[in-house]
């Protein structure tokens, strides 16, 4: 079963540091997403990408956040100066046609904590 | 934002016990779809419902769209300790064509 991988798995940062979330979508995939879940609560929207731009963005995407999709299979999740609000579950996800038709596939996540 | 709403948060069962979680949104919906997400893991993918009404079972698991497409829900027959996780509902709320939103979960919690 094809798989969207991320890396890595955990990752500890200071606050004011930049960092780089990575995922592999799975292959075939056109429509790419960062989602984020802090500890216990619910999955929430960032962003979503097709095309080589960014179709969607919530109100948490401000300006320290960007996408990336630097060559034919990466994509990018960068944080440029990191708050503690951060810390989080990173998911990335990829779905072949529009997610709200056919659901994604999600990475098994980077565990982001800043401190 | 739209938010879509599941109750109940919690549910403790008996393995052996029927669950039933619930998802309502004030708006109507075009579509719902259903994630498992289990402890220390990441959503999977379970369902998607389109049709006013539309009732679809996998094995254990029955899932209902409401004839309003406002509300939403996931019955699983006889709780096995495999069913423990959070189950979330995830629609597209704001008409927006590339997202879902994911609503609030139901986590359960299956006693052997």
């Amino acid at each position: 079963e094809p798989e969207v991988t991320q890396t890595p798995s955990h990752q500890v940062t200071q606050m004011g540091q930049e960092v780089i979330l990575r995922c592999v979508p799975i292959s075939n995939h056109l429509y790419f997403y960062w989602y984020r879940q802090i500890l216990g609560q619910k999955v929430e929207f960032l962003v979503s990408f097709y095309n080589n731009e960014i179709s969607e963005k919530s109100e948490i995407f401000d300006d320290q956040f960007s996408v990336e999709r630097p060559d034919g299979s990466n994509f990018t999740l960068k944080i440029r100066s990191t708050k503690l609000e951060d810390s989080a579950m990173y998911f990335c996800a990829s779905s072949e046609f529009n997610a709200n038709l056919y659901g994604y596939t999600f990475g098994s996540g980077t565990r982001l904590t800043v401190v | 934002g739209q938010q879509v709403m599941q109750i109940p948060q919690y549910q403790h069962v008996q393995e052996g016990e029927d669950f039933t979680t619930y998802c309502n949104s004030s708006t109507t919906l075009s579509n719902i779809q259903w994630y498992k997400q289990r402890p220390g893991g990441h959503p999977v993918f379970l369902i998607q419902l389109v049709k006013s009404g539309e009732v679809k079972k996998q094995k254990r698991l029955t899932f209902q769209f409401g004839e309003a497409k406002k509300n939403s829900s996931l019955h699983i027959t006889a709780t096995q300790t495999t069913d423990v996780g959070t189950y979330f509902c995830a629609a597209d709320t704001a008409g927006g064509y590339q997202k879902v939103t994911f609503g609030t979960g139901t986590k359960l919690q299956v006693i052997p």
